[in-house]
């Protein structure tokens, strides 16, 4: 049964701290997605990545934010410094599609708490 | 900027009758559109989708309607049951974008 995996499940960390959030997608998926999900904007999607490479990243802050796929089984996303807006939970999703479209598999969720 | 818009927060309907799930979307360029389901502590799991070339879809109990000229589409559930209670989203795609409503929480009471 295979799923898109996320870690950690749950982050505190300070204002000013590094988060890194780890996802596995799964085997022979071509297609990453990080999405943010807060109560006011629901799901937002932040960047994705298909083959490895960024493809969009404009729904994601530059200028703390940084996505990248050091290799096919682990996507990262990145927030330094962190701030409290930074709050919500963030998925990954992974599918085999050919652009935003079609179905992708959510993982579980990274809630970040930034006090 | 909302693009994609679930006016309900949440719905509360009896165990068989009838949910009515409505999304309305203001970007004409998008043609597909997706619901998902979302359990606590678990990630969307897809539902149903449409293509804008449709205006119905239906996969069991599960019925999607699209209207493109009102801009606006609606998950159907019919009969509720119990373990339909979850917080539903819709989602937009097009031109290379793809935008969540903010979702609606169903409850189904038995």
């Amino acid at each position: 049964d295979a799923r898109v995996t996320q870690t950690p499940r749950h982050k505190v960390t300070e204002m000013g701290q590094e988060v890194t959030m780890r996802c596995q997608p799964i085997l022979g998926h071509n297609t990453v997605f990080w999405y943010r999900q807060t109560m006011m904007q629901g799901l937002e999607l932040l960047a994705y990545f298909r083959n490895r490479a960024p493809l969009d990243d404009s729904g994601m802050p530059k200028d703390r934010f940084s996505a990248e796929m050091p290799d096919a089984t682990l996507a990262t996303l990145k927030i330094q410094p962190s701030e409290p807006r930074d709050s919500a939970v963030y998925f990954c999703a992974s599918g085999l599609v050919q652009g935003v479209t079609d179905t992708q598999y959510f993982g579980p969720g990274t809630r970040l708490t930034v006090l | 900027d909302q693009q994609v818009k679930q006016n309900s927060p949440s719905l509360s309907v009896q165990e068989g009758r009838i949910s009515i799930l409505n999304c309305d979307y203001t970007n004409s360029m998008f043609d597909y559109f997706l619901w998902y389901k979302k359990y606590p502590a678990e990630g969307p799991t897809f539902l149903i989708s449409i293509s804008s070339i449709k205006d119905k879809n239906e996969d069991g109990r599960f019925t999607v309607f699209l209207n493109k000229s009102a801009k606006h589409l609606s998950l159907h559930i019919v009969p509720s049951q119990p373990g339909d209670s979850a917080v539903y989203f819709c989602a937009a795609v097009g031109n290379n974008d793809m935008r969540f409503g903010a979702g609606t929480r169903l409850t189904v009471k038995p």
